[in-house]
């Protein structure tokens, strides 16, 4: 089956430092990709997404490139803030029950 | 649109009390599904529903039942609570049972704790 598999973290990072956050997919077909957040005592919220290879998904300064020949979909940010410190979680979607899987999350701690 | 709303927000229960977690979507989507959520493990699919009428069961189901009689709603319930089943409930929702590429929209989430 479907299966994301995400850096560990926690990745701590001083203001204005670049980021990666790097997700790899295991996947029959082409799966849907995507990135959420979750911030401190609240829910999941969509970050971005990429729906096909070589699709680039971007939001808030962040982005990621669907990545067919190396099955990638990693996170990067040029100028991270104190405001972006959260929980990124990779996810993939599609096949015949489209059911979303989760990787098991990046804690990322940014310290001005 | 007040999106996907779950209640509670939290809590406790005695090992082998039964509660249900409410959830409710106001945006007609087909698809609904429950996770949940430990630390070090992301989320694990409990149980999905393609629509009203349909659901079936994803990566760790044992311990939990749901029903779909409306498309708004998707109830999870614990028949007899364990201490493993000690987590964060999260619901979401979609718009089609079929759009791969479409986006999840997620609730709040209800802290359980089971002693």
């Amino acid at each position: 089956g479907n299966s994301v598999t995400q850096m560990e973290g926690p990745v701590t990072l001083s203001e204005e430092a670049f980021l990666t956050i790097n997700c790899t997919y295991t996947a029959t077909g082409y799966p849907s990709l995507f990135w959420y957040v979750q911030y401190p005592g609240e829910g999941l919220q969509l970050l971005l997404k990429a729906t096909k290879a070589d699709d680039k998904g971007s939001n808030k300064g962040f982005e990621a490139t669907y990545r067919k020949e190396t099955t990638s979909f990693h996170l990067e940010k040029g100028s991270v803030q104190v405001s972006d410190s959260a929980v990124y979680f990779c996810a993939s979607r599609g096949g015949a029950t489209n059911k979303l899987i989760f990787g098991t999350g990046t804690l990322l701690a940014v310290q001005p | 649109n007040a999106g996907v709303t779950q209640t509670p927000k939290f809590q406790v229960l005695k090992t082998g009390q039964s509660m249900t977690l409410q959830c409710a979507q106001d945006m007609n989507h087909e698809y609904m599904s429950w996770y949940r959520q430990d630390p070090g493990m992301g989320l694990r699919l409990i149980h999905y529903s393609v629509g009203a009428g349909i659901t079936d069961q994803g990566e760790v189901p044992n311990g939990y039942n749901v029903s779909r009689s409306t498309t708004e709603d998707f109830p999870l319930r614990l028949l007899s609570a364990a201490p493993s089943q000690t987590s964060v409930y999260f619901c979401a929702s979609s718009y089609s049972r079929t759009g791969g590429g479409e986006t999840q929209y997620f609730g709040p989430g209800t802290r359980l704790l089971v002693l």
